[in-house]
């Protein structure tokens, strides 16, 4: 089955930019989408079909994909951007959703 | 506004079953397939399967076969997941999540979600 791997976490300063990545074989022929949840909530679609924001979120989510790895850029992070992000892809091969293990973003 | 309303929390014993409801509403119930992701204690997200809501034919994930049953009301927009012979490992939060339009890959609405625990 298909394999995506996330970092486990990653720390960032208020104001400054984060990456999160997403990993798996030939990443870059698949659509890849992100989603945020923060404690004690659903996940939310922050970005998909690899860097097309939904109505509402910011522009300070950004998201590129090609070859063996897709990014999530968070830009002038925010204390509320503190949460699990988790990437997401649809797996031909075995009709499955795939999910990534997910980022833990701590603003420090 | 769309909205995915979930039922409430669950409390079983092991080997009793359960019967989760996912009520859409602000749309079209039959034009979106409506999938289902489990979330165990601190870990992430694991995609469960999915149906079809204008045939009612379900996929499952492996690992979500036998035991897990998806179905529809169509009637009543509402999508159901019955786990049955429930064990301790089937302790989650379980959530219904609405795939997006036309050939889409990505899940657009989300329920708030369902805790299922299960203790003698």
């Amino acid at each position: 089955s298909y394999v995506l791997t996330q970092p486990p976490s990653v720390s960032v300063a208020p104001g400054q930019t984060t990456m999160i990545t997403c990993g798996g074989n030939n990443i870059g022929s698949k659509s890849v989408h992100w989603y945020q949840q923060k404690p004690g909530q659903a996940p939310v679609l922050v970005v998909y079909d690899d860097w097309v924001r939904p109505s509402g979120i910011p522009e300070r989510f950004s998201g590129s994909n090609s070859g063996n790895t897709a990014t999530l850029t968070i830009s002038r992070v925010e204390g509320g951007d503190e949460a699990d992000y988790y990437c997401q892809v649809w797996d031909s091969s075995s009709d499955h959703f795939v999910f990534g293990s997910g980022t833990k973003v701590t603003v420090l | 506004q769309v909205q995915l309303v979930q039922s409430g929390s669950e409390l079983e014993k092991p080997g009793a079953s359960v019967k989760l409801s996912c009520k859409a509403s602000g749309y079209t119930f039959t034009s979106y397939s409506m999938n289902w992701v489990r979330q165990a204690p601190g870990q992430g997200l694991e995609w469960m399967g999915w149906i079809n809501t204008k045939t009612g034919n379900p996929a499952y994930a492996q690992g979500f076969m036998g035991r897990f049953v998806l179905s529809l009301d169509t009637s009543d927009s509402t999508a159901y997941l019955q786990i049955s012979s429930l064990k301790a490992e089937d302790t989650a939060v379980y959530y219904c999540a609405r795939r997006g339009p036309d050939t889409s890959s990505w899940f657009d609405y989300w329920g708030q979600g369902i805790l299922v625990t299960v203790s003698s």
